[in-house]
Parts: C-alpha cells; structure tokens; sequence
C-alpha cells in the first residue's frame, strides 16, 4: 500500500519558468492538501482539493500559483514564471474525507524546488 | 503572523538525556495539537497528538504536556537516540482540517 507519492523529488527551474509538481493520494483518499516549507520555518497551508473541486484555497498566493484535483490522474501544483522566493519544498498530504482530516494526514516526501 | 511559536530552534542532547521542545498559540479555538518529526529529505511523519481535555499523553519515550490556561504544550524525548535525531514540528488546528504548523526544532543526539 503505497503512501502519498510526490514527484518530482527534486526540481530546478529558471527564473521565469514554470514548475509542475505532482501528488498521488494514497489509495482510496480523495482529499489532497498542499503545504509549502520555506528555509527554515514551519510548513504552511496552501491549498485543500477534492476531485474536480479547489475548497480552500486561502493560503495560495494570488498570482502564479494554481492547482488542480482531475477526475483522472494526480493532483498538480503549478507556479508560472518562478521566482527565487518560490524555492521551498512542497508537500502534499491525502485524506480519506474532510471530516476531522487533520486527524488523518499523511504526508508525502515533498519536492524540493530550487530557481535558479 | 505565526500562529504557534516553537522553542529552541535547535538542540544538542547527550545519548539517554531528556529533550524537550516548547510551544505557545494564541487562538482558542484551537482544540487539537499534534507533534511531527521530519527527518532530512523526508516528509512529516504524525509522532504523537493531544487534545485540551487532556493535560499529558505519553507514548513509548514521547511525553506531550499540556497547558490550557498558560496556552502551551511541550514534547519531552526521554532517553534520547541517535535515531531520534530529526527535526521535530509542533502544530495546532481547529476543528477542521488546516494545521498551522511552528518553526521547527532541530534536534541532535550525540552518542
């Protein structure tokens, strides 16, 4: 029983560029939640998805930065143009509902984005 | 603003001695804090939870102390291991499902 499956690990981009990063939720989770980790600091709320659904989205910047939860296939982060402040490591992390699911988070082991 | 102050921001403790990490929050409408260790490339990993009904909870060599009237709670690492070595992440939420996650504590165990 695979956990939460991030990819890439680690990706570089040029400012300017665009980064996608992906989640697969544990089997039979249907709720995905995204966090970013700067240097040095706690990790932050992003966003919270259900398939085909953004419920929450109060903790993504207003400009760059979507997400998406398809019918079929993971969830996407998506930053256009990055900057040298987006690197930070990315984490996603699935539940299998929204009831309490902070109870039942798990986390991926992120992807680590560098701008250069 | 930060929601939940973590201290030390790290910590060297000798192999078998007691680490212990602090937290604060201000909002009282939190009602669940749970502790997480990361370990380098890692992801966070549950180590162990609280609620405020309750003032200490002790799994294996993790001890959580709860203050509701102070509001803070701490984890203590008895016996600490090398293994223990890792960053540890205290955080709080309400009754839903953000975690607002402190800075973190690097925490190092010499042998």
């Amino acid at each position: 029983n695979a956990g939460v499956m991030q990819n890439p690990r680690h990706l570089v981009r040029r400012r300017g560029q665009e980064a996608r990063l992906r989640c697969s939720p544990m089997k039979g989770h249907s709720h995905v939640y995204w966090y970013r980790q700067l240097p040095e600091e706690g990790l932050k709320f992003m966003v919270y998805l259900q398939k085909e659904n953004i419920i929450d989205e109060s903790g993504m910047p207003k400009e760059r930065f979507s997400a998406e939860f398809p019918k079929e296939g993971p969830s996407i982060l998506r930053i256009q143009q990055v900057v040298r402040g987006d690197s930070a490591a990315y984490f996603c992390a699935s539940s299998p509902s929204s009831v309490r699911a902070n109870y039942g988070y798990t986390f991926g082991s992120g992807t680590r984005l560098t701008v250069v | 603003q930060q929601q939940v102050k973590q201290s030390p921001q790290s910590l060297i403790v000798q192999k078998g001695g007691i680490s212990i990490i602090n937290c604060a929050y201000e909002n009282t409408a939190f009602d669940y804090f749970p502790w997480y260790q990361q370990f380098p490339g890692k992801g966070p990993a549950l180590l162990i939870a609280i609620r405020p009904d309750v003032s200490e909870k002790k799994e294996g060599r993790f001890t959580i102390s709860f203050n509701k009237s102070a509001k803070q709670f701490s984890l203590h690492i008895m016996d600490s291991q090398p293994g223990d070595s890792a960053t540890y992440f205290c955080a709080a939420s309400k009754a839903d499902y953000k975690l607002s996650f402190g800075a973190g504590t690097t925490v190092t165990v010499r042998a």
